[in-house]
Order: C-alpha cells, then sequence, then structure tokens
C-alpha cells in the first residue's frame, strides 16, 4: 500500500531564512504526489503538484519541490520564509485507484522573528 | 466563488446523538470524499463518492454513513457518535478526472463527550 512519511513533526525556521521539508513516499509505479498547506482554522490549500516531467515544481508563495525518484522524496523548499508561512504542511500521493489521497503525519512550521 | 461548505464548523455533542455534518460544493465535481484529521496520524479517508448514488468506503468507514442523492451535497452522518469519533473533519471535491486537484472545505471539529 501506498505511504508518506514526513519525518519532521515540528520544525522552527528564522523569518528570511530557507526552508526544507522531507517527504518521503513508498509507491511501486510513477508516484502523482502533492503538497498542502493548512494554515490555522483553515482548510487545505493546494501548494503545487507533480505528476510527471519536469522534477522541480513551482507552486504558489514561493514555493517549490524536487522529485527525486532514487531517493523516494519530493521535499518541499522555500528560499526565505515570512512570518505568514507559519502552518502545518502535508505531503500526499494519489493512491493506486485515484480515489483517495494518502497524506503524511504532517510537520508544524514555526517562524521565529 | 468556487468553493466547498461545511456546516456546522464546531459541534459539541454525547455518546449516541445522531448527527450530520453537511457538506456542499459549488463546482459541479462528481467526486467528493470525507477524511478526518487526528494529531499524529494526518488526514484518514471515511468514504468517498464517484457521483450522484455512488459511494465506497475510505480507511476508517466504521460509525459513519454517507449519501449521495444529489451531485452537489455529500452529509457525513453519525448514528451513534461516541467519543473516539471526537476529530476534525473534512469534506473535499474534484471533478471526475483523478489527477485533478481535490479542493477541501475548511473542516468541522466535532467533540463527542
Amino acid at each position: 500500500a501506498q505511504s508518506v512519511t514526513q519525518p519532521d513533526i515540528h520544525i522552527t525556521v528564522s523569518e528570511g531564512a530557507s526552508l526544507e521539508l522531507r517527504c518521503n513516499y513508498s509507491y511501486g509505479a510513477t508516484p502523482y504526489l502533492f503538497w498542502y498547506v493548512q494554515s490555522p482554522g483553515q482548510g487545505l490549500q493546494l501548494l503545487l503538484k507533480y505528476f510527471s516531467g519536469d522534477t522541480l515544481v513551482q507552486g504558489i508563495k514561493g514555493f517549490e519541490a524536487e522529485f527525486k525518484r532514487s531517493q523516494s522524496s519530493f521535499n518541499l523548499r522555500k528560499p526565505s520564509v515570512h512570518w505568514s508561512d507559519a502552518a502545518e504542511y502535508f505531503c500526499a500521493v494519489l493512491n493506486t485507484g485515484f480515489q483517495k489521497l494518502v497524506f503524511g503525519t504532517g510537520t508544524r512550521l514555526l517562524v521565529s522573528p | 466563488e468556487a468553493q466547498v461548505t461545511q456546516n456546522p464548523r464546531y459541534l459539541i455533542t454525547v455518546t449516541g446523538k445522531k448527527l450530520t455534518v453537511t457538506c456542499s460544493q459549488n463546482m459541479n465535481h462528481e467526486y467528493m470524499s470525507w477524511y478526518r484529521q487526528d494529531p499524529g496520524l494526518g488526514l484518514r479517508q471515511i468514504y468517498y463518492s464517484m457521483n450522484v448514488e455512488v459511494t465506497d468506503k475510505g480507511d476508517v468507514p466504521e460509525g459513519y454513513k454517507v449519501s449521495r442523492k444529489e451531485k452537489r451535497n455529500f452529509p457525513l452522518i453519525l448514528e451513534s457518535p461516541s467519543p473516539n469519533q471526537t476529530s476534525l473533519y473534512f469534506c473535499a471535491s474534484r471533478t471526475g478526472t483523478e489527477l485533478n486537484e481535490q479542493f477541501f472545505g475548511p473542516g468541522t471539529r466535532l467533540t463527542v463527550l
């Protein structure tokens, strides 16, 4: 079965510093991968997705992610974090039958002044 | 504005008292789904619907029911809620094309005493 691992439960980054959130997936075929952000009290918003092609994917709010098949990873990056980026971030993979997203457990990002 | 709405947003109830959480989307989406979010577990799918009158179980369907009588609505029914159903619930929808983005509602925080 497909699975997603986000090894970091919490990450604290200084405002203006770079960010990398880790995501590893388990999937036999070509994965369809997503990053979602959940701001406090809000629903989930799609940041970016990878289906095929260029392994570096650009998303909204200045985020990007790189798909590395050899490492089964899809890490999310941002060169300069803003205080408004404080939120919980979820990596997800679309399951084989496309009926659902399989989510990781999330990484909570804290931004310090 | 294209959106997924859920009601109520917050609910405190007691064990055994039947309740319904409504979900409605205005995007004419074929696919709708319910997830629950619990700390340390991420989001897990409860039920999904590929279209009107077509529903199927997700990963954690026990204690829940759904119906899809109209395309826009997908209510989640708890016939006899128990404390282990205390959670944050999200409804999502997308078009029939599997690789399209899922749009999430704002969430319903349910507490069962």
